[in-house]
C-alpha cells in the first residue's frame, strides 16, 4: 500500500521557515504527491502538488528527491495563521481516484 | 470552498432516525466524495462517485448510503443513525480532466447522534 509517514506534531516560532517531511516508500511510478492544509472544523484545502524535483507556488514549496520516497513541504516565514494540520497524500492503489488521509502533522506557530 | 456547499452545517438527531446530508457543487466537476472525520483523526472515505451512474464504496461504507441525483448533487444518508456515527462529515469534488485528483472540500457538517 502507498502509505505515508509524517511527524505527528511540530512547533515553530513566527517568522521561521518550517519544513515538514513525509515518507512514502512505496510510491508508484505515476503517482503525484499532494499536500493539504486543514484548520479546525474546516475542510482540507489543497496547498501544493508535485511529481519530482521542486515545485513552488505563492503558499509553499515542495521538494522531492530523485528517488521520490519522501517529500518536504516548506512554508516560508510562518505566521500564527499557519497553525493547522498538514496532510501529505499519495494515491491508494487502483489509481489516483482515492486518497487516504493519515493523521497529518499538527503545526503550531508560537508568537 | 464556497463552490462546494454542504447542508446542514450542524445536525443533532436521535438514535434510529434516518437523516440525509446534502452536498452541491458549482465547480462542474464529475467526481464527488463523502468523508467522515473523528476528533484527532484524519479523514476516512465513505463513498465516492465518478459520475451520475457510478457509485463506489469507500473504506467505511457500512451504515451509510448515497445518491448522486445529478452531476452537481451528492447526498449521504444514514439509514438508522447510531451514536458512533457522531462525527464531522465532508463532501469533496475533483475534476478528472484536470490536475491529478486535486480535491476541493466543503465546509463540513457536524453531526451528533444522541
Amino acid at each position: 500500500l502507498a502509505k505515508t509517514t509524517q511527524p505527528i506534531s511540530m512547533d515553530s516560532y513566527e517568522g521561521q521557515e518550517v519544513n515538514i517531511t513525509c515518507s512514502h516508500n512505496n510510491i508508484a511510478t505515476n503517482d503525484y504527491i499532494t499536500w493539504y492544509q486543514q484548520f479546525p472544523s474546516q475542510g482540507p484545502r489543497f496547498i501544493i502538488q508535485g511529481y519530482k524535483t521542486k515545485v513552488t507556488n505563492e503558499v509553499a514549496s515542495l521538494f522531492i528527491p530523485a528517488d521520490r520516497k519522501s517529500s518536504t513541504l516548506s512554508l516560508p516565514r510562518v505566521s500564527l495563521s499557519d497553525t493547522a494540520v498538514y496532510y501529505c497524500l499519495v494515491p491508494t492503489p487502483g489509481g489516483n481516484e482515492k486518497l487516504t488521509f493519515g493523521t497529518g502533522t499538527r503545526l503550531t506557530i508560537i508568537p | 470552498d464556497a463552490d462546494v456547499t454542504q447542508t446542514p452545517r450542524n445536525r443533532i438527531t436521535k438514535t434510529g432516525k434516518r437523516i440525509m446530508l446534502e452536498c452541491s457543487q458549482t465547480k462542474g466537476h464529475d467526481r464527488m466524495y463523502w468523508y467522515r472525520q473523528d476528533p484527532g483523526l484524519g479523514l476516512r472515505l465513505i463513498y465516492y462517485s465518478f459520475d451520475v451512474k457510478d457509485i463506489n464504496k469507500g473504506e467505511i461504507s457500512d451504515g451509510y448510503s448515497v445518491s448522486r441525483q445529478a452531476q452537481a448533487k451528492f447526498s449521504l444518508s444514514l439509514e438508522s443513525a447510531i451514536p458512533n456515527q457522531t462525527a464531522l462529515y465532508f463532501c469533496a469534488t475533483s475534476d478528472a480532466r484536470g490536475a491529478k485528483n486535486i480535491q476541493y472540500f466543503g465546509a463540513g457538517t457536524r453531526l451528533s447522534v444522541l
